[in-house]
């Protein structure tokens, strides 16, 4: 079956420094691939996608590559931002079952 | 353009009660998902209901159940709550299957349930 796999949280990181969160997936086929934030108290925002291999989806500063070969979608930016504080999903669809199978979530923290 | 909405936003039941969630797609979509985000055990896909008719279901009881509305909007009705029901529910929407983009899912903000 399908399953994601993130790195363990919380992370804490002071304000504009680098950001990487780890994310590798295991599917049947070929997956799009999805990262997802929640605000607290929110529901789930799109934050970016990629549907096939070497793509790279990016929206916010925040950028990550489909990596086929090491079967990794793994989510960065540059300089974090206190606002950026939030729980980051990856998630993966594939088929036509079309349900997202989601990672178990990694808890940001930024401060000042 | 407006964008997913659920209500309630938050709701409180004993065990052995029955609740009704309700969702409103973003306008032109047609596909409506349901997840569960349980306390430790993550999101997990529920339901799944494209041009009325239910397209998938997760690893749930078949006391969670739903349906779709000619226009779109969505119901999950969970019979015999139990206290591991607790959680937040979402509802998401996409554009039709096979259409552009009909594997992007577009959440709304969530009903809490807890089951005291």
């Amino acid at each position: 079956g399908n399953s994601v796999t993130q790195m363990e949280g919380p992370v804490t990181l002071s304000e504009e420094a680098f950001l990487t969160i780890n994310c590798t997936y295991t599917a049947t086929g070929y997956p799009s691939l999805f990262w997802y934030v929640q605000y607290p108290g929110e529901g789930l925002q799109l934050l970016l996608k990629a549907t096939k291999a070497d793509d790279k989806g990016s929206n916010k500063g925040f950028e990550a590559t489909y990596r086929k070969e090491t079967t990794s979608f793994h989510l960065e930016k540059g300089s974090v931002q206190v606002s950026d504080s939030a729980v980051y999903f990856c998630a993966l669809i594939t088929g036509g079952g079309n349900k997202l199978t989601f990672g178990t979530g990694t808890q940001l923290k930024v401060e000042l | 353009e407006a964008g997913v909405t659920q209500s309630p936003t938050h709701l409180i039941k004993t065990r052995g009660q029955q609740v009704t969630l309700r969702c409103s797609p973003i306008s032109g979509h047609t596909s409506v998902y349901w997840y569960q985000q349980a306390l430790g055990l993550g999101l997990q896909f529920l339901l799944w209901y494209d041009e009325g008719e239910e397209r998938n279901r997760g690893n749930f009881p078949p006391r969670f159940s739903g349906r779709q509305f000619p226009n779109y909007s969505s119901e999950l009705n969970v019979n015999a709550l139990e206290l591991e029901d607790s959680a937040l529910y979402l509802c998401a929407s996409s554009s039709r299957l096979g259409s552009p983009g009909y594997n992007e899912q577009f959440f709304g903000p969530g009903t809490r349930l807890t089951v005291l």
